[in-house]
This record gives structure tokens, C-alpha cells and sequence, in this order.
């Protein structure tokens, strides 16, 4: 039982190149979510996929974010012409999102992976 | 909108001594309260969480946290600390049905020798 994969763990990129970050969710967890962590804060919200339902992308930052995902497995983020203050490390969890609520649906995380803009 | 404070963005024990990170949050409505921690170069890790019932809620590794409501708040407490609590700690709350949550800053936690 693997647990939620990311890759790269690091990318290093110059301003105004696009990104692609991606995220292996544990299988058979139907809700996937991205967050971001800036250095010394706590993590932002930034998208939610749940099975075939619109995602809620309620938390990205900016039109240059967006994120995919293939029915319930892989997602990407994709961050265009990137600046740096999106610098930071962009965390995916997964869950099984059963009907019971929160207590049901604890978010496992992966292990980020750190975006440095120069 | 929901918000969650961590009083503290540093907080420094001796080994053996009690551990108190605090968390306060603001919320319209009766929240969902979970504590994460990370180890350095690893992911978020689940601590403990309170959804409804009990207000004391225990948690892996001797942790616990107390809900209380009068006072918003869901601090985080360890008896004793140990080296291996050495990590950032993480207060989150979610609300709704898409259960995403709302972090504070976190809290690096210092254990002396």
C-alpha cells in the first residue's frame, strides 16, 4: 500500500517558464487536493476533485493555475509563466471521501514538491 | 469565513516537559478540528482530529487536544516532551462538504536536550 506519490520532489525553473507538477493519489481514494505551502506559513487551498463532480477551484491563486485529473488517479497542476512568488512547496493529499463526513475522511499527504522560481 | 491562529510561531521545550501549542479558530459554525505535524522533509502527518462526541480527543504518540467551545480553541498538549516531537505542528479546520481545510501557520516545536 503506497502511499500519495509527487514528482519532481524539487524543480528549480527560470521566470516565465510553465511547470508541471504531478500527483499519484492512493488508489481508490476518490478525492484528491492540492495545497500550497509558502515558506513559514501554513498550507492555502487550492483545488479539490471529487470523482466526476466539477472540481472546486475555489483556492487558485491566479488564472496562470490549473490542475487536471484523470478520473480518479494521477492530477497534474500546472502553473504557466510562473513568477516568484510561486515559489513554495505545492502538497497533494488524497482521501476516500466516504458520506459519513470529516471523520471518515482522513487526508493522507504526500511529500510535496519544492518549486523554486528564479 | 473560517480561520484558524497559532499563537507561537516558535515554541522551545526541555526533554521531559509539557508540550502546550495552541490553536484558536473562528467559525459561524461547530467546525471539524485536526492537528497534523511534519518532520522535516516529510509530508503532513495526521495527529488527531475532533468531529463530535467527546471533547477530549487523543491522538498517536501521547499527544491530546481539548475542544472547547466557549473559548474557540483546540490546544494542542503532550505530558512529556520526547526529542522525536522536534517537528512543525499544524492546526486545520474544515467546515464544509468538501472537507478541505483551513490550515494555520504552524508552530515549530523545540525540544533541549
Amino acid at each position: 500500500g503506497a502511499g500519495v506519490s509527487q514528482s519532481p520532489s524539487n524543480k528549480v525553473t527560470e521566470k516565465g517558464k510553465d511547470v508541471e507538477l504531478r500527483c499519484d493519489p492512493i488508489s481508490g481514494h476518490t478525492a484528491l487536493y492540492w495545497y500550497r505551502q509558502r515558506l513559514g506559513q501554513g498550507l492555502e487551498f487550492l483545488i479539490y476533485f471529487q470523482g466526476n463532480s466539477a472540481p472546486d477551484k475555489s483556492g487558485l491563486p491566479s488564472d496562470r493555475f490549473s490542475a487536471e485529473r484523470t478520473g480518479e488517479s494521477v492530477s497534474t497542476l500546472t502553473i504557466q509563466r510562473t513568477q516568484q512568488e510561486d515559489s513554495a512547496v505545492y502538497l497533494c493529499a488524497s482521501s476516500l471521501e466516504l458520506a459519513g463526513g470529516p471523520s471518515d475522511n482522513e487526508q493522507f499527504f504526500g511529500p510535496g514538491t519544492r518549486l523554486t522560481v528564479l | 469565513a473560517q480561520s484558524v491562529t497559532q499563537l507561537g510561531s516558535h515554541v522551545s521545550v526541555s526533554e521531559g516537559a509539557l508540550v502546550l501549542l495552541r490553536c484558536n479558530y473562528s467559525s459561524s459554525v461547530p467546525p471539524y478540528l485536526f492537528w497534523y505535524v511534519q518532520y522535516p522533509n516529510q509530508g503532513l502527518q495526521l495527529l488527531l482530529k475532533y468531529t463530535t462526541g467527546a471533547t477530549l480527543v487523543k491522538g498517536i504518540n501521547g499527544f491530546e487536544a481539548e475542544f472547547k467551545k466557549s473559548e474557540t480553541s483546540f490546544h494542542l498538549t503532550k505530558p512529556s516532551a520526547h526529542m522525536s516531537d522536534a517537528a512543525e505542528y499544524f492546526c486545520a479546520v474544515t467546515l464544509d462538504s468538501s472537507y478541505k481545510l483551513i490550515f494555520g501557520s504552524g508552530t515549530r516545536l523545540l525540544v533541549r536536550p
